[in-house]
């Protein structure tokens, strides 16, 4: 199947600091990726929908000046989150869609101190 | 608006016997249901999907899960439980096979013990 990559796997970084989450789809183009957030014993949930080339689509709650994101190629999204705070410690999934199917990256564990 | 429920939070069945997950769906439209297993600080692994066809659809590591239109349901079943099976069961649906973000459940550990 194909093969979604997350990097960095774990990050731990300082309260005020801004960490840049890399989901890249290896062999094959995504011109759709999603962003989504695992807290601790809880679902996934939806962050937004990257587009390649165009902004992108922020579920209700989520604060777009604080989650960027930017989908430069088919095959690259990156996740940015400004000014990290302890309650953004968090899983972070992203996954690429191709046709039927969404693969799933490994994920990104942030930890805010 | 989509919603997917996975009554049970946990699941605890002896190793060799049958083990089922379940999961109840809502959608306007038809469905395309997804099982994903998690591992503990992993990401998901795709289990199976019932996009259209037979009910019954097999999947990866022995399991497999029958759709039900009528009682909106996709359980999640095996045969024989594997110590090894113990993980995070997630079900997840939507209504477009591409482009669409999946909703998913809140989750269902399976424990199996030896």
């Amino acid at each position: 199947g194909a093969v979604v990559s997350q990097h960095p796997s774990r990050v731990i970084c300082k309260s005020g600091t801004s960490v840049k989450i890399e989901c890249r789809s290896l062999d094959f183009q995504a011109t759709t990726m999603f962003w989504y957030r695992q807290f601790p014993k809880q679902s996934l949930m939806l962050m937004a929908t990257s587009n390649e080339g165009s902004k992108a689509t922020y579920e209700q709650g989520v604060e777009k000046d604080k989650f960027l994101i930017n989908h430069a190629s088919l095959t690259l999204s990156t996740l940015t989150v400004t000014s990290a705070h302890p309650e953004d410690s968090s899983f972070y999934i992203c996954s690429a869609s191709s046709t039927s199917r969404q693969f799933f990256g490994p994920g990104t564990r942030l930890t805010v101190l | 608006a989509q919603s997917v429920a996975q009554p049970e939070d946990q699941v605890n069945v002896a190793e060799g016997n049958p083990l089922t997950v379940k999961c109840t769906y809502s959608v306007s439209g038809n469905p395309y249901l997804f099982w994903y297993v998690q591992y503990p600080n992993r990401g998901l692994q795709f289990l199976l999907k019932y996009i259209t066809g037979d009910n019954l659809v097999k999947g990866s590591y022995g399991f497999e899960a029958e759709f039900n239109k009528s009682q909106t349901t996709f359980h999640l079943n095996k045969p024989s439980a594997l110590v090894s099976d113990s993980a995070l069961y997630f079900c997840a649906v939507t209504t477009n096979q591409a482009g669409t973000a999946l909703i998913f459940g809140k989750g269902t550990t399976l424990s199996v013990s030896s």
